[in-house]
């Protein structure tokens, strides 16, 4: 069965400071990679996705992620974070024609102003 | 524009008390979801709906059932409420489940089971 890790589950950081944050997945064969976001008290919004095509995605706010086949994996990056960025973030795979979206046990970010 | 939308937002139950939360989307979306999130264990999904009249078993899907009449609609219901069952319920949708198109998701519906 496919799995999403999310290596860190709380994350510190001061602005200004880069950022990524990693994710892994398990299944060997197709896959659709996406990072949410979830703002305190909202719900969760789509950061970047991942289908085919170049592997290093831009997404809204600055972010960016890079896929990597070899190692499974999908890194959440940043140069340079905002207070603003404070939130948790979700990586999510969909594998090969299923109907399910897994998703990871997310990261929390803290950005210290 | 008001995309997925989850009524109630709040809601404190007994243990034992049943109880309906509906989701309802205006994007003309085939595939619906029930998740749940708890701290810790990210959004597990509960039950998914791959078009009207239709439903299947998500990963924790002991103690909720779901209906989807309405293509518009779908709602998670709870039998015999547990304290186990405390959470956030999302909702979301999507155009198809397994195309590049992402999850959409409501706002949530914090749930207190006492």
């Amino acid at each position: 069965a496919q799995s999403v890790s999310q290596h860190n589950h709380h994350v510190i950081l001061s602005e200004a400071a880069s950022l990524e944050l990693g994710c892994n997945y398990s299944y060997g064969g197709t896959v659709n990679l996406f990072w949410y976001v979830q703002y305190p008290g909202q719900h969760l919004q789509l950061l970047l996705k991942y289908f085919s095509g170049d592997p290093l995605v831009k997404g809204i706010k600055g972010f960016e992620a890079e896929f990597i086949k070899s190692k499974f994996s999908f890194n959440l990056r940043k140069p340079s974070v905002q207070w603003s960025d404070t939130a948790e973030y979700f990586c999510a795979v969909n594998a090969g024609r299923d109907d399910k979206i897994i998703f990871g046990k997310g990261t929390r970010l803290h950005i210290l102003p | 524009n008001a995309g997925v939308t989850q009524t109630p937002k709040f809601r404190v139950l007994k243990t034992g008390q049943s109880m309906t939360l509906l989701c309802a989307q205006d994007m003309n979306h085939e595939y619906m979801y029930w998740y749940r999130q708890d701290p810790g264990m990210g959004l597990r999904l509960i039950h998914y709906s791959v078009g009207e009249g239709t439903t299947a078993k998500g990963e924790v899907p002991d103690g909720y059932n779901v209906s989807r009449l309405k293509k518009q609609n779908f709602l998670l219901g709870l039998e015999s409420a547990a304290p186990s069952q405390t959470s956030v319920y999302f909702c979301a949708s999507s155009y198809l489940g397994y195309s590049n198109q992402p999850q959409h998701f409501g706002d949530g519906t914090r749930l207190s089971i006492l």
